[in-house]
């Protein structure tokens, strides 16, 4: 099993730059999310779905875009890429119910913003 | 709204010791609390979870967590720690009707041999 696939593993942007982080995983999961790990700072909800056509904001959602149109996809889109959005993003899904919250995680993708 | 606070940086224990890592958390309503580690350059990988029930709780790789809701508090624990177990520890909060996951900072957790 592939399990959560992101692309790509690295990317560097310049400022005003957009580009699309692509997450796919084939457990038929309901519920997929994108965080952003910072150091000191934990990991921290950007976006998250509970299912095909239903997306919603996370803590800090500002700068990032999200669609949900298959229960396999779910891409973030970073509109004008700026400095501060320079971190290591990563998709994690899970099952909806009670069983939301173990979470089957991306090996990341780490973009620098210049 | 709900936070988690994980109060060490970093941990450090002898192989064969006891290992400890901390976590208290705040939430509206009955807890979902989860554990998960991090190894260099990857992904998080699910450790255990505490729903309901009986409040030790047992997971992958001979790790077990007490959650005491008295103290709001679900801390790590393994009896005897190994060097394959030193790693970044996150614990992880939501509520019953909440899907939005809230994560501390992390532990850093060193074992010497």
């Amino acid at each position: 099993n592939a399990g959560v696939t992101q692309t790509p593993k690295f990317q560097v942007l310049k400022t005003g730059q957009s580009m699309t982080l692509q997450c796919a995983q084939d457990m038929n999961h309901e519920y997929m999310s994108w965080y952003r790990q910072d150091p000191g700072m934990g990991l921290r909800l950007i976006h998250y779905s509970v299912g095909a056509g239903i997306t919603d904001q996370g803590e800090v959602p500002n700068g990032y875009n999200v669609s949900r149109s298959t229960t396999e996809d779910f891409p973030l889109r970073l509109l004008s890429a700026a400095p501060s959005q320079t971190s290591v993003y990563f998709c994690a899904s899970s099952f909806f119910g009670q069983n939301t919250g173990e979470l089957f995680f991306g090996e990341g993708s780490r973009l620098t913003v210049l | 709204a709900q936070s988690v606070a994980q109060p060490e940086d970093q941990v450090n224990v002898a192989e064969g010791n006891p290992l400890t890592v901390k976590c208290t958390y705040s939430v509206s309503g009955n807890p979902y609390l989860f554990w998960y580690v991090q190894y260099p350059n990857r992904g998080l990988q699910f450790l255990l979870k505490y729903i309901t029930g009986d409040n030790l709780v047992k997971g992958s790789y001979g790790f077990e967590a007490e959650f005491n809701k008295s103290q709001t508090s679900f801390h790590l624990k393994k009896p005897s720690a190994l060097v394959s177990d030193s790693a970044l520890y996150f614990c992880a909060v939501r509520g019953l009707n909440d899907y939005k996951l809230s994560f501390g900072a992390g532990t850093t957790v060193t074992v010497r041999a």
